[in-house]
């Protein structure tokens, strides 16, 4: 079946620090999504992307859709501390009623 | 407003017991799952029901039954629960619109122990 490798599993920076992490994949995506999740709760989304290549930013996160449609990036610019949590790229094929796979998550810890 | 809600949010119970999560969407979307967070964070589907009809059912045994009695509900009756369901159960729900889909939303999720 599919799976989704995400890395770092794990990072610990400094506030103000930019972060990177990136997602891989044995098969093909349409749609790739970034996800967080805040101790005791759902994840929730921070970005969709539609379109090999895409690059879109919600405030300070910008991800892309790896031309190659197996891959995805986040980044994190100047973090602070409320970015800790646990961040999920998540991958669907189109067409159908296709389930969406989960990546294995870093988890993120911000130093004051 | 919860968009998607799920109850109860614990759940603590013996091994060999029967129990229930519920599991609402306000959303108006016609598409609802059922996904496993295990104790490393790995989140798995388990079954995902579009407007009321089984579309997905992963490698879940037997005891784990999703019923949904409209396309706002979708809840999960696990049988004979065993230690290894403990776990978090989320809620999600989404709509489908044919070739983009839209992402999912996830209720706060149940946290089951089964001891």
């Amino acid at each position: 079946g599919q799976q989704l490798n995400q890395s770092p599993q794990s990072m610990f920076i400094q506030e103000g620090e930019d972060v990177s992490m990136n997602c891989t994949s044995s098969s093909i995506f349409n749609t790739w999504l970034w996800y967080k999740q805040d101790p005791g709760e759902g994840p929730v989304l921070l970005i969709a992307l539609y379109k090999a290549g895409e690059l879109t930013s919600n405030g300070r996160l910008t991800a892309q859709f790896g031309i190659t449609r197996k891959d995805s990036f986040l980044n994190i610019s100047a973090s602070i501390p409320s970015d800790v949590g646990i961040y999920f790229c998540a991958g669907r094929i189109s067409g159908g009623y296709q389930k969406v796979t989960f990546g294995t998550g870093t988890k993120l810890q911000v130093i004051p | 407003d919860t968009a998607v809600s799920q109850t109860p949010k614990y759940l603590v119970t013996q091994m060999g017991n029967d129990k229930s999560i519920k599991c609402e969407q306000n959303l108006g979307h016609d598409t609802m799952y059922w996904y496993k967070q295990d104790s490393k964070k790995f989140l798995k589907i388990m079954f995902s029901y579009n407007n009321k009809e089984l579309i997905i059912n992963e490698t879940v045994p037997n005891r784990f039954s999703p019923k949904s009695p409209d396309k706002a509900h979708l809840n999960l009756h696990i049988n004979s629960l065993e230690l290894g369901d403990s776990a978090v159960y989320f809620c999600a729900s989404s709509q489908d619109l044919g070739v983009k889909g839209s992402p999912l939303h996830f209720g706060n999720g149940t946290r089951l122990t089964v001891t």
